[in-house]
């Protein structure tokens, strides 16, 4: 089972849509997660971070499930400037902190 | 306007050359890391340096070599390189690896083509 795992998609949707992504992590001692952006062919940057009560952003929302070891993360009102891929981050507990990332999942807003 | 600035942005090389890239930090962070993005994969952690030590080796070939000189350059070598280490090599940093301070900032990456 791979550490951190994300439906590559693409999700394609139109302009004013909700889109919802999950990540399912395999490591219990998970402590720390996040979500990044990466637009094409540029690098990752962060999001937001994902705490344990849940976070809003303006339209973005994320969400931490521990019993089931997902993190989701939910846009609302979608923009085309939206479209990328959305990496979901994971870290485990102890000493280092040493991000494992997913593959991304795709989002596609049209108008 | 990044705080991690990688050079060069691109590179094609033999498989029997010698190239180095670098990464250049100006935002006074401890840790540094440099990343693998291989097409339809997921980001592969390859190295990570705190202050200037390296802490973590991800079962990495030896033909890639880091070296961190201080705590803003870090520097990965290739020597020998296979078609298949094609990709993107992200640089990033962080304020530390110790806690859980979340955030790395990237480098736009150097995207090596090996022929």
């Amino acid at each position: 089972r791979k550490e951190v795992e994300q439906d590559p998609g693409p999700f394609n949707v139109p302009e004013g849509a909700t889109v919802a992504f999950n990540c399912t992590y395999s490591n219990s001692a998970s402590q720390s997660f996040f979500w990044y952006r990466q637009d094409c062919r540029k690098e990752p940057k962060l999001l937001m971070s994902v705490y344990s009560s849940g976070n809003e952003d303006g339209r973005f929302t994320a969400q931490l499930n521990r019993a089931s070891q997902y993190i989701s993360l939910l846009i609302r009102d979608s923009k085309l400037s939206d479209s990328a891929t959305y990496l979901c981050v994971v870290s485990a507990s102890g000493g280092s902190y040493i991000p494992t990332f997913g593959r991304g999942t795709s989002l596609i807003v049209h108008p | 306007e990044t705080g991690v600035t990688q050079t060069p942005r691109h590179l094609v090389m033999g498989m029997t050359n010698k190239k180095s890239l670098k990464c250049e930090q100006h935002l006074g962070h401890n840790a540094m890391y440099w990343y693998k993005q291989s097409a339809k994969k997921p980001l592969e952690l390859m190295f990570v340096y705190s202050l200037e030590e390296r802490v973590e080796n991800n079962s990495v070939p030896s033909r890639f070599s880091p070296e961190c000189p201080n705590s803003s350059h870090l520097f990965l070598h290739l020597h020998t390189l296979q078609p298949e280490d094609s990709a993107l090599y992200l640089c990033a940093s962080s304020q530390d690896v110790a806690g859980n301070t979340g955030e790395l900032f990237f480098g736009e990456g150097s995207r090596l083509t090996v022929l």
